[in-house]
């Protein structure tokens, strides 16, 4: 079975430019979320999405959106693009929000760096 | 709030030591644990988790038991391979929320 997919899995960009990221959850899982992990340290969360709704919000800026697809897929859009954006971006999902001891399995993020 | 802080880095050993990262956390409520890996070039794979006070979870020889009357929450394992080489973190999950909260992570090297 396919685990969780991103992509793309490098892109560089420009300070101001916007950026858009993909994720497709494993098969079944209607749970999917987002974090970003700076060099040298750990995943920090961004959002979740459960069913197409925001369930959860992390301390970013506005400049950070997403959405979720009837197929369950994500996207993760960054606007107006800073040089501490730059970062490893991880999409994460499972089968549902509320069971903490539901598992997050994680794809294998897309690295983003900027200019 | 939720935190979650592991022994600093990097650790350095011979493969067959035996090894332990040391992980600690607060939570406002009652939380899963979770140890998860890092291989360079790729995402977190869950090694493992226990859900409730003196569960022990295990995997690929890799141990870590909840303890509640110490908040610990402590990987082991008897004898290491170069394979193992890796990035760990440790996570907490509380009911009802929606988010991991991570530690900073422990670079970990098994040299030959």
């Amino acid at each position: 079975d396919a685990g969780v997919t991103q992509s793309p899995t490098h892109l560089i960009k420009t300070r101001g430019q916007q950026v858009t990221l993909r994720c497709s959850p494993i098969s079944g899982h209607k749970s999917v979320s987002w974090y970003q992990q700076v060099l040298g340290q750990g995943p920090q969360f961004i959002f979740q999405y459960y069913e197409k709704e925001e369930r959860g919000r992390g301390n970013f800026p506005d400049r950070f959106s997403a959405r979720q697809f009837p197929n369950y897929s994500s996207e993760l859009n960054v606007n107006a693009l800073l040089l501490g954006d730059s970062a490893l971006y991880l999409c994460a999902s499972s089968l549902d929000t509320s069971n903490s001891n539901q598992p997050q399995h994680f794809g294998d993020g897309t690295r983003l760096s900027i200019l | 709030g939720d935190s979650v802080t592991q022994m600093e880095g990097p650790v350095t050993l011979s493969e067959e030591a035996f090894l332990t990262i040391n992980c600690t956390y607060t939570a406002t409520g009652y939380p899963s644990l979770f140890w998860y890996v890092q291989y360079p070039g790729e995402g977190l794979q869950l090694l493992l988790k226990a859900t409730k006070a003196d569960d022990k979870g295990s995997n690929k020889g890799f141990e870590a038991t909840y303890r509640k009357e110490t908040t610990s929450f402590h990987l082991e394992k008897g004898s290491v391979q170069v394979s193992d080489s890796a990035v760990y973190f440790c996570a907490l999950k509380i009911q009802g929320a929606q988010k991991l909260v991570f530690g900073q992570g422990t670079r970990l090297t098994i040299n030959p």
